[in-house]
């Protein structure tokens, strides 16, 4: 099985509401790298959480990593129709090489 | 903002041909790497490099890869003789830290064509 799952794949809300994407992984690791993809456009770097951290922020983004559940989780709030896109957790274990999780879909409707 | 920048952004090829994909990181960044895309599926790890040499590559970057930095910009990502499967959407990444501070800043992509 993958080391980087999202879910859900794919989420549908209203602007305005909350989104949260959840990302499991097997391996102890380093940090957890959340990263956003507008279709067919690169990658865009939100947030980094290290193994020792539980909960970072960063504006509308709340990140939150267990490490004794091997998961994480990223909340947009007051989501935005700009904020669609897909969102990726990667995972750096004890190497510098990052792998990424399926992926989610996000879509927010105006 | 500095940024990772990429040229050309959509190359078409013919299987057999050799290309070269161009990057240049951000400038006082030292780790380099290549990540593809194959569509619809997940970004997956080819190759990192620091210190002018390669440090790890994965089972997908074989000997028809090779990555070279020329000069003290441009880092590149050659593959000799290419296969339809090769098409996909490579993305060069680079970073100004290592292991646990390594944050990973990519640039826009190459879409690659194998015909």
């Amino acid at each position: 099985s993958q080391q980087g799952e999202e879910d859900p794949q794919a989420l549908s809300i209203q602007e305005g509401e909350n989104a949260t994407m959840n990302c499991s992984y097997k391996t102890s690791i380093n940090n957890l790298q959340w990263y956003r993809q507008n279709s067919g456009r690169g990658l865009v770097h939100l947030i980094l959480i290290r193994s020792n951290e539980r909960e970072k922020h960063s504006g509308r983004l709340r990140v939150t990593l267990d490490t004794s559940k091997k998961s994480s989780s990223l909340l947009i709030t007051a989501s935005r129709a700009a904020d669609t896109a897909s969102y990726f957790c990667a995972t750096l274990l004890n190497t510098d090489k990052l792998i990424f999780g399926t992926g989610t879909r996000l879509q927010v409707f105006p | 903002e500095p940024e990772v920048t990429q040229t050309p952004s959509h190359q078409v090829t013919q299987m057999g041909q050799e290309v070269i994909l161009r990057c240049v990181p951000i400038s006082n960044h030292l780790y380099f790497y290549w990540y593809r895309q194959i569509l619809g599926q997940k970004v997956e790890f080819l190759v990192s490099f620091y210190n002018n040499e390669i440090s790890e590559k994965s089972e997908i970057f074989d000997d028809q890869f090779s990555v070279e930095r020329p000069d003290g910009s441009n880092f590149t990502l050659k593959i000799r003789s290419t296969k339809l499967e090769d098409s996909a959407m490579y993305f060069c990444a680079s970073s100004g830290l290592a292991g646990v501070y390594n944050e990973q800043f990519f640039g826009p992509g190459t879409r690659l064509t194998v015909l």
